[in-house]
């Protein structure tokens, strides 16, 4: 089941470059969600948006921007990575008007920063 | 605010003996609780939520979790696991009124199903 795709899926990258990741859904969902899961701390809300003129942050978006290039396509930026970024990613999607807006995740690309 | 936690960060166990992962949660208002699973190199996957009525829920793959409100706890059980059933396990919850739709993830466990 392809319905969140991640690109890439692994990334190793060194201080100071800028990371694209990129996701994308057939889903037909409006709402898009970007986490980082690190060992031991669960997975963080980066950015969310509802529709491709709404982007909030989240919990921890210091050092992150997003992109909302059209309502199936969310992208999160890393300007210039540090080593504390290397972490697993997530993508999660969701609709407005669904009893619990039930997110579904991507499969996840892991950034390593050298 | 909302909190999350898992109070075993990995639980080891054999093939076919039962299993349970504990989550307590805080908040002062009414949430929706929810565990997902992780399977190596896969993303997050729905096993079960609740959101109201009975406070016994049933989900996939024969995990069953009880809604205790004068514990705030959500613990998720199965009576026999299977080796497939090594992975990941996250507890989360969110405000019921909330718009977001923001989840709140506790830390994870660990399940390891030995044969």
């Amino acid at each position: 089941d392809a319905d969140v795709t991640q690109t890439p899926r692994n990334r190793i990258t060194k201080t100071g470059k800028r990371i694209m990741l990129e996701c994308s859904q057939t889903k037909g969902h409006d709402r898009m969600y970007w986490y980082r899961q690190d060992p031991g701390l669960g997975l963080q809300l980066i950015y969310y948006s509802f529709d491709v003129k709404d982007i909030n942050k989240g919990e921890i978006s210091d050092g992150y921007s997003v992109s909302r290039q059209a309502q199936a396509k969310f992208s999160l930026s890393l300007e210039s990575a540090i080593p504390n970024q290397t972490a697993l990613y997530f993508c999660a999607t969701s609709a407005t008007g669904s009893s619990y807006n039930e997110q579904f995740f991507g499969p996840g690309t892991r950034l390593t920063v050298l | 605010a909302q909190s999350v936690t898992q109070l075993d960060s990995q639980v080891p166990v054999f093939e076919e003996a039962p299993v349970e992962l504990r989550c307590n949660y805080s908040s002062s208002v009414s949430v929706y609780l929810f565990w997902y699973v992780q399977y190596p190199n896969q993303g997050l996957q729905l096993l079960l939520k609740y959101l109201s009525g009975s406070t016994l829920v049933k989900g996939i793959n024969g995990f069953e979790a009880e809604f205790n409100k004068s514990q705030t706890s959500f613990h998720l059980r199965k009576p026999s696991v299977h080796i497939s059933d090594t992975a990941e396990y996250f507890c989360a919850v969110r405000e019921s009124s909330s718009n977001t739709g923001k989840l709140i993830f506790g830390q994870g466990t660990t399940l390891q199903v030995k044969p």
